[in-house]
């Protein structure tokens, strides 16, 4: 059974910094991309980021270009997402999503995770 | 950047009813590359269709996807009681993978 456990969200104040951590299950993590869609609350999906399975494409939304990064650890089976100079507007829950396409950049997402909360307020 | 509208906003029908949600690309989305999926309040999204017209394991066949280029349709045949949701269409032909605003089906 796929598992896509979604941690490290929390209460942040603007500018400071938060590391999401993803952590997969039940197929072959090595195999897929990955990516990180957010939802502010009471609001639609937004596609945030997404990384190839050997971490050689990799893509932003324009709204966190140059302030978060997204990364893998094949070994640990693990997805992350830091996320710099955090802004209200980031306030969400941002899910864990794996790519459908094996071996493959970018494909329609098939599992998601629950979801981390992320507050910037001050 | 391919921005993705979807109409309409709201539509309101009765259970046994045929739902029509359309999903417009700014342009073309190369290899059909248009995926669908539900969200029901408090869960994470579901993926319902990829590929345009392809139906993701284990959805119903009331479910069906249509459309190329820039003009993609959901269609519901039938609605059952589980179907009112939001619907939200998504293109991942080229980075970013940018979501429609969704249409929520609720009951009428």
């Amino acid at each position: 059974e796929v598992q896509l456990v979604e941690s490290g969200g929390g209460l942040v104040q603007p500018g400071r910094s938060l590391r999401l951590s993803c952590a997969a299950s039940g197929f072959t993590f090595d195999d897929y991309a990955m990516h990180w869609v957010r939802q502010a609350p009471g609001k639609g999906l937004e596609w945030v980021s997404g990384i190839s399975w050997n971490s050689g494409s990799i893509g932003y939304a324009d709204s966190v270009k140059g302030r978060f990064t997204i990364s893998r650890d094949n070994a640990k089976n693990s997805l992350y997402l830091q996320m710099n100079s955090l802004r209200a507007e980031d306030t969400a829950l941002y899910y864990c999503a794996k790519d459908m396409e094996e071996l493959l950049w970018f494909g329609a997402l098939d599992y998601w995770g629950q979801g981390t909360l992320v507050t910037v307020s001050s | 950047e391919i921005v993705l509208t979807q109409s309409p906003g709201t539509l309101s029908l009765s259970p046994g009813e045929r739902a029509t949600l359309s999903c417009r690309a700014s342009q073309s989305v190369s290899s059909s590359y248009l995926a669908w999926y539900q969200q029901k309040p408090g869960q994470a999204p579901r993926l319902l269709i990829y590929g345009a017209s392809s139906r993701a394991t284990g959805i119903p066949d009331r479910f069906s996807g249509s459309g190329s280029g820039t003009d993609f349709t959901l269609t519901i045949s039938r609605l059952e009681p589980e179907d009112f949701a939001v619907y939200y269409c998504q293109q991942y032909g080229s980075s970013p993978g940018n979501f429609g605003p969704g249409t929520k089906v609720d009951i009428k």
